[in-house]
């Protein structure tokens, strides 16, 4: 099956530092990339979708100079939340796809906490 | 826009089925079901695609009336693995592989 690889698992970071999330797509390349936030015990909220080569497309409400997306080959985009505060702490999941079964497959996902 | 999900959660004994339902106001392009557990990423499911899709795997089966812009997910003969909050995530014409997902439904199979 797909695999998507998303790192780190989990981060700590102090508020006003940055935080770069990575999420590779093992065996297959992946056109596009999604970013999501998930809140405690509420679903997934999609931020960004993010296609090789061109500039992320954001949702409503999500800030693309604080969400920096990059996604400079098939197989990667990173997810950089900048100058961090309390309130960006969150579950950050990828996906990516489609994959070969047509699907898309989430990366483990980035538990981000800030302090 | 989101989709609507219903139950918002049910218990179940093992060996008890289950049916979670997931209906959009829009007209949708495919259907995907996935599976969380606490603490973990979405598993995905399946996928199914406009066209009147039924399918399964195992005891987890899924159907897809695109009229309606509804998708059903039916588990049988729940076992306890089957525990977690399930997903719909839904895809419209021009949304460009973009899903967006309902609230979700909390199953919890118990022995």
């Amino acid at each position: 099956g797909a695999v998507v690889s998303q790192h780190p698992s989990w981060v700590i970071c102090k508020s006003g530092t940055s935080v770069k999330i990575e999420c590779r797509s093992l065996d297959f390349q992946a056109t596009t990339m999604f970013w999501y936030r998930q809140f405690p015990k509420q679903s997934l909220m999609l931020m960004a979708t993010s296609n090789e080569g061109s500039k992320a497309t954001y949702e409503q409400g999500v800030e693309k100079d604080k969400f920096l997306i990059n996604h400079a080959s098939l197989t990667l985009s990173t997810l950089t939340v900048t100058s961090a505060h309390p309130e960006d702490s969150s579950f950050y999941i990828c996906s990516a796809g489609p994959d070969r079964a047509g699907g898309y497959t989430f990366g483990s996902g980035t538990r981000l906490t800030v302090v | 826009q989101q989709p609507v999900q219903s139950p918002q959660a049910v218990i179940l004994r093992e060996g008890e089925d289950a049916v979670i339902n997931c209906s959009s106001s829009k007209a949708l392009y495919s259907v995907h079901w996935y599976r969380q557990k606490h603490g973990e990423a979405p598993v995905f499911l399946m996928i199914l695609l406009k066209g009147g899709e039924q399918k399964g795997h195992e005891k987890i089966s899924a159907s897809f009336n695109e009229k309606k812009q509804q998708s059903s997910l039916y588990l049988t003969a729940s076992q306890l693995s089957y525990s977690g909050t399930y997903f719909c995530g839904t895809e419209g014409p021009n949304s460009g592989y973009a899903l967006n997902f309902g609230k979700g439904t909390s199953l919890l199979v118990t022995p």
